[in-house]
């Protein structure tokens, strides 16, 4: 699996939209990357997926540039609860695939 | 649908004793995931499961550790002979064979060995 980079902690007022980075430079062309969630003392929760096109849920958006080589996971407005450590991954779908987290960001809403 | 469960969510024992944790996948899903997470890090993998077959296990899985899936419905993960490092959350995830593979967890273990 191709190595993710996101910064360790952001802030975002709640209401407004949270926009989380995450850097792949090393992206294979079959990999997708993904994106979970875990909201503190819970197990991580799926968000979204996508390979090249931007995608777009009842949960938040995904932009992922036209070299691959970055992406944007955008919680359009922000509330209390959102408040969780946001994991950007990137690997193969396809048979089995074990997911390999990083640090990931922690997002704090603030009232 | 209603998601992974695990039991039981907590659990205290004492250095050296035995430990045994439940995990129930989401009905329709064949493929059944442990991992482990300590304070501050993300979930590690352990092991990995399709049908009843256990096809991978993660070198952190040390002899101490065996997980089963004996019909391919609910998993079990034992850890003999407990040790303090061995204190974490553990997680189960469920998913499908077809389809986007996203995994789908479950609330936990926490495990305090003391």
């Amino acid at each position: 699996d191709a190595k993710t980079t996101q910064p360790p902690s952001m802030d975002c007022a709640e209401g407004r939209a949270a926009n989380l980075p995450c850097n792949h430079s090393t992206i294979s062309g079959n990999e997708y990357v993904y994106w979970y969630r875990q909201i503190h003392s819970q197990g991580p929760q799926y968000i979204i997926h996508g390979l090249k096109n931007n995608e777009t849920n009842e949960m938040a958006s995904l932009i992922i540039t036209e070299d691959r080589k970055s992406s944007t996971l955008i919680l359009p407005h922000a509330t209390l609860r959102d408040t969780a450590v946001y994991y950007c991954i990137v690997r193969v779908s396809g048979g089995y695939q074990k997911v390999t987290f990083g640090t990931g960001t922690k997002l704090q809403v603030i009232p | 649908d209603t998601g992974v469960s695990q039991d039981p969510r907590h659990k205290i024992t004492k250095r050296g004793q035995n430990v045994t944790f439940r995990c129930d996948p989401i009905s329709e899903h064949n493929r059944l995931y442990w991992y482990r997470q300590t304070l501050g890090q993300g979930p590690e993998f352990l092991t990995y499961f399709q049908n009843e077959a256990q096809l991978e296990k993660s070198r952190l899985l040390s002899d101490r550790f065996s997980a089963e899936r004996p019909k391919g419905s609910f998993s079990t993960l034992e850890i003999q002979r407990t040790e303090q490092g061995d204190s974490a959350m553990y997680l189960c995830a469920s998913s499908r064979q077809q389809g986007g593979y996203e995994q789908y967890f479950g609330p936990g273990t926490r495990l305090t060995v003391t």
